[in-house]
């Protein structure tokens, strides 16, 4: 069965800094990844998603992320953070297309900015 | 984009009371629908799938008499709260999944935050 491990439960950062967000998964078979973003008592936006191609995936609000076979990984990034980049961040992973396809969601990681 | 929403978006229910949280896909028909719970803090957790016009599927522990899904049509899903108790409070989501097969996005609502006193 895939799962997903989100390393860092909160990371800090001060404004204008470069952030990197961890993200392992497993998984048998090929899979497909996404980032979400989820701001104070909101549901899930979609970051940006992984389905085949190129390994660098770009997404909104200037985040892009890399998708690495070898390590399992799924790292977010983004160059420079701001203010209202302050959010919960959720990796995840599905198998493939079909109804039946769930995703599942990583624990979760709490992006903060400091001024 | 596809929009998704939910109603209502808070509800404060007393102990032994049901209530009924609805998911609405506003310009797209969702063959799928999906809902989740999630803790404060926490991750979301699957509750269970729902296809139009057939019975859901409800993850390993999730108790299916207490939180009835009804996935009547291609832009609506519910989601009961069968005689509530305060363990039952927490933020549910729901999700939807256009029919196309290629499409593996899902879209979220903006959840309900249930409290049950």
């Amino acid at each position: 069965a895939q799962s997903v491990t989100q390393l860092d439960s909160q990371v800090p950062v001060f404004e204008e800094a470069p952030v990197e967000l961890r993200c392992n998964y497993s998984s048998s078979v090929s899979v497909y990844l996404f980032w979400y973003v989820q701001y104070p008592n909101q549901g899930l936006q979609l970051l940006l998603k992984y389905l085949s191609g190129s390994t660098l995936v770009k997404g909104i609000n200037g985040f892009e992320a890399e998708f690495n076979k070898s390590q399992t990984s799924f790292h977010l990034r983004k160059p420079s953070v701001h203010i209202s980049d302050t959010a919960e961040y959720f990796c995840a992973v599905t198998l493939g297309p079909g109804s039946a396809s769930k995703i599942i969601f990583g624990s979760g990681t709490r992006l903060s900015i400091r001024p | 984009g596809a929009v998704v929403s939910q109603h209502p978006s808070r509800v404060i229910c007393k102990s032994g009371t049901s209530v009924k949280i609805e998911c609405r896909s506003l310009d797209f028909q969702a063959t799928t629908m999906f809902w989740y719970r999630q803790f404060p803090k926490q991750s979301l957790m699957l509750m269970a799938t729902s296809n139009e016009g057939s019975k859901a599927t409800y993850e390993q522990g999730v108790e299916k008499d207490k939180f009835l899904i009804n996935h009547a049509s291609l832009t609506l899903s519910t989601l009961t709260v069968t005689s509530a108790h305060p363990e039952d409070s927490s933020f549910y989501i729901c999700s939807a999944r256009p029919g196309r097969a290629l499409l593996l996005e899902q879209y979220f609502g903006p959840g309900t935050r249930l409290t049950v006193t």
